[in-house]
């Protein structure tokens, strides 16, 4: 059974650094064909995804957030992470990590593909002053 | 980016009763990929229906999606208790990805 779970700072200070990583078990994040995604819930303004990062560290990130953003991977530990520096209040959120099932990579690039089948149970996270 | 915009907001009915929730994109959403996920309180959504009208793994004959271009419908004929729950709309073309807004269906 595959499971995702979040971990990090539950409160952030304003303009300080967001992080949170994923621990997954039930498979391995090294091997192709999925892709691992952070997506995050705000109370107003619903879903968001974030980015996500392949099995072999290629990355994709939602333009909004991208020059905040940061992903990595940990095989070794079967995890991965991700950094937004910077933070306000708008990124108060609760963030999901979830595998992206559909996604595939050429001998050049990875590709993801945006479905997801499993997801962590969710991260409160609240950035204030 | 595409935006998504889902109706009714709120859906209100009883156990048995059908529901038809809409879900419309700003712009051709490519090769009709386009899925829904339902969402109970305090959990993780969970994956229904993807390329428009595929059942995921494990999903009741109930639930049924149709669609395509902008226009998209997910259909729970015969509501059970345990469908009373928040449902989006993804579109999974050209990232950026995103969200619809939620239904709720509620008792």
């Amino acid at each position: 059974q595959v499971q995702l779970q979040e971990s990090g700072p539950g409160l952030v200070k304003t303009s300080q650094t967001l992080s949170l990583t994923c621990s997954v078990s039930g498979a391995s994040i090294s091997s192709g064909g999925y892709f691992w995604s952070w997506i995050r819930q705000h109370p107003e303004k619903g879903l968001e995804w974030i980015g996500y990062i392949s099995s072999s560290g290629y990355t994709s990130y939602n333009p909004s957030l991208k020059s905040r953003l940061t992903m990595s991977l940990d095989t070794s530990k079967s995890r991965f992470s991700v950094k937004l520096i910077s933070v306000t209040a708008a990124d108060t959120a609760v963030y999901f990590c979830a595998r992206d099932f559909a996604g595939y990579c050429t001998s050049t690039t990875c590709y993801g593909g945006g479905l997801f089948d499993y997801w962590g149970p969710g991260a409160q996270v609240t950035v204030s002053s | 980016e595409i935006v998504l915009t889902q109706s009714p907001g709120t859906l209100s009915l009883s156990p048995g009763e059908r529901a038809t929730l809409s879900c419309r994109a700003s712009q051709t959403v490519e090769n009709s990929k386009l899925a829904w996920y339902q969402q109970k309180p305090g959990q993780a959504p969970r994956i229904l229906i993807y390329a428009a009208s595929s059942r995921a793994t494990g999903i009741p004959d109930r639930f049924s999606g149709r669609g395509s271009g902008t226009g998209f419908s997910l259909i729970i004929s015969n509501l059970e208790p345990e469908d009373f729950a928040v449902y989006f709309c993804q579109h999974y073309g050209d990232s950026p990805w995103t969200f619809g807004q939620g239904t709720k269906v509620e008792i």
